[in-house]
């Protein structure tokens, strides 16, 4: 296993357009989380999945984010109409449901939202 | 809501010599997990070491340890030796179970530089 696993790696939208980014975790994982991580800051938890259920969401989560996970493997995340707020780094992480243990990151999506 | 607070936005270190970042937090709930985890530039973000609030005993990881003062709710990372390849962002997270889940809340980072 390579790890976790992010596509793209960057991508640069214009504003209003709609975006999608996947996320491949390690394969005998059975959580995954969503987070946003911006210059300056730390990871901002948006939405986490165990199996194929989303468990839960941030309350800061947007209406026009959505992330699936159809079949508890890989998950994607959408940002429909994206703002120029919506720029930054889009970090997924992996761990089993041993808790709490160590999250497995991928490398990130980095959005930029002219 | 739990807080996570790193009140030192960067750091440097000469090579071989040791630093200690710091972190505090703010929960009413008596067991939890804190963790570090280092994001060296433009690479990903991995764990450096992992404190059950349960424990007494500080964790330790070769050249990395903490200093965990549950009253104090802080949660210290000592590197020694520190080495070039320690340059990185370091956080700290906490996290604690709600209803099954596991949701992390990380520190806004401390930058670390180590010299030659």
């Amino acid at each position: 296993d390579t790890g976790v696993s992010q596509n793209p790696r960057h991508k640069i939208t214009k504003r209003g357009q709609n975006v999608t980014f996947r996320c491949d975790p390690i394969s005998e994982h059975n959580r995954l989380y969503w987070y946003r991580q911006t210059l300056g800051q730390g990871p901002e938890f948006l939405t986490y999945f165990q199996n194929e259920a989303q468990l839960e969401k941030s309350r800061l989560l947007s209406d026009r984010f959505s992330a699936e996970r159809p079949k508890g493997s890989f998950s994607t995340l959408e940002i429909q109409r994206t703002e120029q707020g919506d720029s930054a780094m889009y970090l997924c992480a992996s761990n089993s449901v041993a808790p709490p243990g160590e999250q497995f990151f991928g490398p990130g999506t980095r959005l930029t939202v002219l | 809501a739990q807080t996570v607070t790193q009140s030192q936005p960067e750091m440097s270190v000469q090579e071989a010599e040791t630093v200690t970042l710091s972190c505090t937090y703010d929960t009413s709930e008596s067991n939890y997990y804190l963790f570090w985890y280092k994001q060296p530039p433009s690479r990903q973000m991995i764990l450096v070491i992992r404190q059950e609030a349960y424990k007494q005993q500080n964790a330790t990881e070769n050249r990395f340890s903490v200093n965990f003062q549950k009253a104090a709710k802080s949660f210290s990372l000592k590197i020694s030796d520190s080495q070039l390849g320690d340059t990185a962002m370091y956080f700290c997270a906490f996290m604690k179970e709600s209803g099954g889940s596991y949701i992390p809340t990380f520190g806004r980072g401390t930058s670390l530089i180590v010299h030659p």
